[in-house]
């Protein structure tokens, strides 16, 4: 079984402040995406990283895919309280199904 | 963008009564669609794969018999909750893969079960 270890699963910053979320497993994924969900909505993709080695840059965000395809991280720069909300990664998983398989999710609250 | 709607967005019901959720693919065709659960501020936990014309694939832990699936066509899958209980209540969330193209997959709004 593919599993995804997420960190940290709760984060309280200030406004301005940098932070990183990891995504971490022992499987080879083919591909990592990164979500982020407000309460009551589905989950909205920010990027999908497929080569090992990639940094995708997405305005504050950076994501970066391990060299080995089995890890991921999430770095916000200068956060604002409007990146508040639960961010996800998610791995496609090996096999032909296609199937996501999610990571715990990391709750970010930045305090104004 | 591609868009998958599901239906009831909430809905509250008496235990021991079965709900019905849906999830359609609005302007394309999915041959493989995809039931999550979601508990309060935790991250989706995959139910079952819903494939077109076939029987669904559940993952461990899950009851083939409490959640039925079904999906009848390539743009409608369908999540049947029977005889819930109050630990049913959860967010149910549906994704669809695009069969043609880049095979993208993309998130339903969820829906809210509340078994009273």
């Amino acid at each position: 079984t593919q599993l995804l270890e997420q960190s940290p699963q709760f984060l309280s910053i200030q406004e301005g402040e940098n932070l990183t979320v990891y995504c971490n497993s022992s499987s080879v994924f083919s591909s990592l995406q990164w979500y982020r969900q407000e309460p009551g909505e589905g989950p909205v993709l920010l990027v999908t990283v497929v080569t090992g080695g990639e940094v995708k840059k997405l305005k504050r965000l950076t994501f970066q895919f391990g060299d080995a395809r089995k890890d991921s991280s999430l770095h916000i720069t200068a956060a604002q309280p409007g990146d508040t909300g639960l961010y996800l990664c998610a791995g496609t998983g090996s096999g032909n199904t296609g199937k996501l398989i999610f990571g715990q999710g990391t709750t970010l609250q930045v305090k104004p | 963008g591609a868009v998958v709607s599901q239906h009831p967005s909430w809905v509250i019901c008496k235990s021991g009564t079965s709900v019905k959720i849906e999830c359609r693919s609005l302007d394309f065709q999915a041959t493989t669609m995809f039931w999550y659960r979601q508990f309060p501020k935790q991250s989706l936990m995959l139910m079952a794969t819903s494939n077109e014309g076939s029987k669904a694939t559940y993952e461990q832990g899950v009851e083939k018999d409490k959640f039925l699936i079904n999906h009848a066509s390539l743009t409608l899958s369908t999540l049947t909750v029977t005889s819930a209980h109050p630990e049913d209540s959860s967010f149910y969330i549906c994704s669809a893969r695009e069969t043609s193209g880049t095979g993208e997959l993309f998130f339903g709004e969820g829906s809210r079960l509340t078994v009273l």
